[in-house]
């Protein structure tokens, strides 16, 4: 079964701290892998899209890595800010159908 | 480029009933894909529309269904509404099916099943 891990559930740090957020998934033959940002209650915004022939995606302060091999993907977050806090998806397409398949996401809050 | 949008926002329906969700996609896109959202956990596929045709299915029953219209909107109809409907539906849309295209994420609808 296809499946994609987040860990940690949740975490808490301080404003200014650099922090990595980790998915893992359980078939290597994926076509792409997608971060999302949700905010309570809201709908998912894409951070960062890496296709399969990819090794790393950067936006800002955002820095996404791929590691098929190894089933892991990571989302490193630099200088983070207290309107970073937001549930942070991972989701991969293992089908190249266009279709999702998501973790449950890491709880993430930046305290002030 | 207009985004994806959804309809309506928040709806309170009672067990047993019908209910339909809309969703317009980006401009340009032709393929749809619909999520559940339960409460803590991530998006689940129910299924997918490409040029009005259904194109996959997530493990949802029969009494989930949907339509894709000529200009790629879309809606989800549900029947026969059970207590654990209660979710946030999510539609996305992309450029196409046979790839991995980005997908684009509607704002949702707040489905609360009494």
């Amino acid at each position: 079964k296809q499946e994609v891990t987040q860990i940690p559930a949740a975490l808490s740090v301080p404003e200014g701290e650099n922090l990595v957020l980790n998915c893992s998934f359980t078939d290597s033959a994926i076509y792409n892998l997608q971060w999302f940002r949700q905010d309570p209650g809201k709908g998912l915004t894409s951070l960062l899209l890496i296709q399969s022939s990819q090794r790393e995606q950067t936006s800002g302060r955002l820095n996404a890595s791929l590691d098929k091999s190894s089933g892991r993907s990571t989302l490193y977050i630099a200088a983070s800010q207290p309107g970073d806090s937001a549930t942070y998806l991972c989701a991969v397409d293992f089908t190249s159908g266009s279709r999702l398949t998501f973790g449950e996401g890491t709880q993430l809050t930046v305290n002030p | 480029e207009t985004g994806v949008t959804q309809s309506p926002t928040h709806l309170i329906k009672t067990r047993g009933q019908q209910v339909t969700l809309r969703c317009s996609s980006q401009s340009g896109h032709n393929t749809v894909s619909w999520y559940q959202q339960a409460l803590g956990q991530g998006p689940q596929f129910i299924f997918q529309y490409y040029r009005e045709e259904e194109n996959g299915r997530g493990n949802f029953p029969p009494r989930f269904s949907g339509l894709q219209f000529p200009n790629y909107s879309s809606e989800l109809n549900v029947n026969a509404l059970e207590l654990d409907d209660s979710a946030l539906y999510l539609c996305a849309s992309s450029w196409g099916a046979a790839g991995p295209y980005e997908q684009y994420f509607g704002p949702g609808t707040r489905l609360t099943v009494t």
